[in-house]
């Protein structure tokens, strides 16, 4: 079955540093989408990618993804306390009605 | 508030015994998920269901089950309870269309947190 991998699986940085996580897929994806969960909550929607090669930006986050449609990631710009979390990337193939959520990848960010 | 009513919040009870969350999606929304989140765990997905009938099934035990009622709540039913069954469990909601309109993004609940003894 369709497998999604994200690394890291954890990301301590000091604020002000930048920060990467990466998806990477066993097969090709129709779109992919990035959820983040702050500690203690539930996972929240940040944006969908369908077109190869997509890049989208939202304030300090930059999302790609990949020509292939098998990879994606995630950065952030001078990290922000606020930006603590869990950050899931989730893939949905391309005969498949649902996504599958890679492990995620927590950020810690020290003031 | 995403929408996405999930009850009970937190559930403590013992090891062999049942239990039922519940879920109401958000409105307009004929898609529902289940997903299960152990501690510091990624999000394993359990069971979806479209408009009342069931469309995708994950890793879901067979002492676990669950169903979309005609108003679209739903509902998970846990059986025979083990320590290890201890998690958060999500549930989302999702539109109708195409991926490209949004149709696949999903609004999660708060969850409901479910401690076994």
């Amino acid at each position: 079955g369709q497998q999604v991998m994200q690394i890291p699986q954890y990301q301590h940085v000091q604020e002000g540093e930048d920060f990467t996580t990466y998806c990477n897929s066993s097969t090709t994806l129709s779109n992919i989408q990035w959820y983040k969960q702050r500690p203690g909550g539930h996972p929240v929607f940040l944006i969908q990618l369908v077109k190869s090669g997509e890049v989208k930006k939202q304030k300090r986050l930059t999302f790609q993804f990949g020509e292939a449609k098998k990879n994606s990631s995630l950065h952030i710009t001078a990290t922000q306390t606020t930006d603590v979390g869990t950050y899931f990337c989730a893939g949905m193939g391309t005969n498949a009605g649902k996504s599958t959520f890679g492990d995620g990848t927590t950020l810690t960010v020290k003031p | 508030d995403s929408g996405v009513t999930q009850t009970p919040k937190h559930l403590i009870t013992a090891t062999g015994q049942r239990v039922t969350l519940r879920c109401s999606p958000r409105s307009g929304d004929l898609s529902v998920y289940w997903y299960q989140q152990s501690l510091d765990q990624g999000l394993q997905f359990l069971i979806q269901y479209y408009n009342g009938e069931e469309r995708a099934k994950g890793n879901i035990l067979e002492r676990f089950s669950a169903q979309q009622f005609p108003d679209l709540h739903s509902e998970l039913n846990l059986s025979s309870l083990e320590l290890g069954d201890s998690a958060l469990y999500f549930c989302a909601s999702s539109t109708t269309g195409t991926p490209r309109s949004g149709a696949n993004v999903l609004t999660f609940g708060a969850g409901s947190r479910l401690t076994v003894l």
